[in-house]
């Protein structure tokens, strides 16, 4: 199993440009999740899923939107880029059984907007 | 508002010394306990978990931590740290019937060979 795989590793954007990040497991998992990091501020969830065709938000939506077609991939659109959205991003899953959700995490994309 | 504290932000230890991070929640109900780690340029990877039953839980890499939940903590502990311990840890909380972890906001640990 590759587990959680993100793309791309790094990018650059200008201010109000837009892009997805793309997320895949291949665990069969039915949860998904988005968080960014930033330096002291430990991971903060933008947004997350429960199964395929259902999307909530977490703590940090703004800018952000999610779509979750299949039960694989949970991409995140970033609509008008902003400098604020500098950060790293990680994507992760699990299978939730009995209220379980430890969560395996992708190696991340690194943003910079400029 | 419910929210998970690590008081640490930044610990510099010598090889072979013992090393403590500190874990508080503040959520009232039942809890799942997590500690994750993040090497240099690495995803977080999970440590060791707690669900119930022994409040003393083993991890990866000779890391425990110990549940006390009078004290709503959960402390990460090494009795002997190593140069390759160097990396930021996370303590996550999942309130029992949540969808999502809360994380803490980090303890980056740096260990002097």
């Amino acid at each position: 199993n590759a587990g959680v795989t993100q793309t791309p590793k790094f990018r650059i954007l200008k201010i109000g440009q837009s892009m997805t990040l793309q997320c895949t497991q291949d665990m069969n998992h039915n949860y998904m999740y988005w968080y960014r990091q930033d330096p002291g501020m430990g991971l903060k969830l933008i947004y997350y899923s429960v199964g395929a065709g259902i999307t909530d938000k977490g703590e940090v939506p703004n800018g952000y939107n999610v779509s979750r077609s299949t039960t694989e991939d949970f991409p995140l659109r970033l609509e008008l880029a902003a400098p604020s959205q500098t950060s790293v991003y990680f994507c992760a899953s699990t299978h939730r059984t009995s209220g379980i959700l430890e969560q395996f995490f992708g190696p991340g994309t690194r943003l910079t907007v400029l | 508002a419910q929210s998970v504290s690590q008081h640490n932000h930044h610990v510099i230890l010598s090889e072979a010394a013992s090393l403590e991070l500190g874990c508080n929640y503040s959520y009232g109900g039942t809890v799942n306990l997590f500690w994750y780690v993040q090497y240099p340029g690495q995803h977080l990877q999970l440590l060791l978990k707690y669900f119930s039953g022994d409040p003393l839980v083993k991890g990866i890499k000779g890391f425990e931590a110990e549940f006390i939940k009078s004290k709503f903590s959960f402390n990460l502990r090494k009795p002997s740290v190593q140069w390759s311990d160097t990396a930021e840890y996370f303590c996550a909380v999942s309130p029992t019937g949540a969808n999502n972890l809360f994380f803490g906001t980090g303890t980056r640990l740096t260990v002097i060979p």
